[in-house]
């Protein structure tokens, strides 16, 4: 898995857009682009994935570069209970979570 | 998506028992699982990979006769920690996966507890 490197905390406002960042400069052509999440105590729970398209789901966006060396993943209206550690991965084989970034969305 | 369970969710043990931990997919046929152990305050570690009917792939610095899994069936797999320790207190989750890691399933955890 390529390494990924991401801020470690952030703050946001509630109602506002949360934009998190991702690098991933080494990753490889085959490796996509997971965002994860982590509520204190729970186990991860999938938000969205990319190759090399922009994505959207219900719960976020993932905004990939074109030199897929980095991402954005938006939660577009952060809520409180989106506070959470949130991982970005880049694998193709098995997940290494690193650090994340822990999100703490505030009224 | 697929629901994933684990049993049991907070398991309390003292020091030199086994524990078994069993992860389950209710709806979804797994070829390939993987177990995760998480310290507090720190991130998910990979331990190992089990593919159905073969033995598992262990991580580096993981002891693979103390982490014993057992990939029984395509919804079925069991991590038993033998004579556990205190070190061994933590967070252990499992995933799921199909042919990809697009259809990948984590379970909700289980914590261990050694006394």
């Amino acid at each position: 898995d390529a390494k990924t490197t991401q801020p470690t905390s952030m703050d946001c406002a509630e109602g506002r857009a949360a934009n998190l960042p991702c690098n991933h400069s080494t990753i490889s052509g085959n490796e996509y682009v997971y965002w994860y999440r982590q509520i204190h105590s729970q186990g991860p729970q999938y938000i969205i994935h990319g190759l090399k398209n922009n994505e959207t789901n219900e719960m976020a966006s993932l905004i990939i570069t074109e030199d897929r060396k980095s991402s954005t993943l938006i939660l577009p209206h952060a809520t409180l209970r989106d506070t959470a550690v949130y991982y970005c991965i880049a694998a193709d084989n098995d997940m290494r979570f690193g650090a994340g970034t822990r999100l703490t969305v505030k009224p | 998506g697929a629901v994933v369970s684990q049993h049991p969710s907070w398991v309390i043990c003292k020091s030199g028992t086994s524990v078994k931990i069993e992860c389950r997919s209710l709806d979804f046929q797994a070829t390939t699982m993987f177990w995760y152990r998480q310290f507090p305050k720190q991130s998910l570690m990979l331990m190992a990979t089990s593919n159905e009917g073969s033995k598992a792939t262990y991580e580096q610095g993981v002891e693979k006769d103390k982490f014993l899994i057992n990939h029984a069936s395509l919804t079925l797999s069991t991590l038993t920690v033998t004579s556990a320790h205190p070190e061994d207190s933590s967070f252990y989750i499992c995933t799921l996966a199909g042919g990809n890691l697009d259809e990948q399933f984590f379970g909700p955890g289980t914590r261990l507890t050694v006394l």
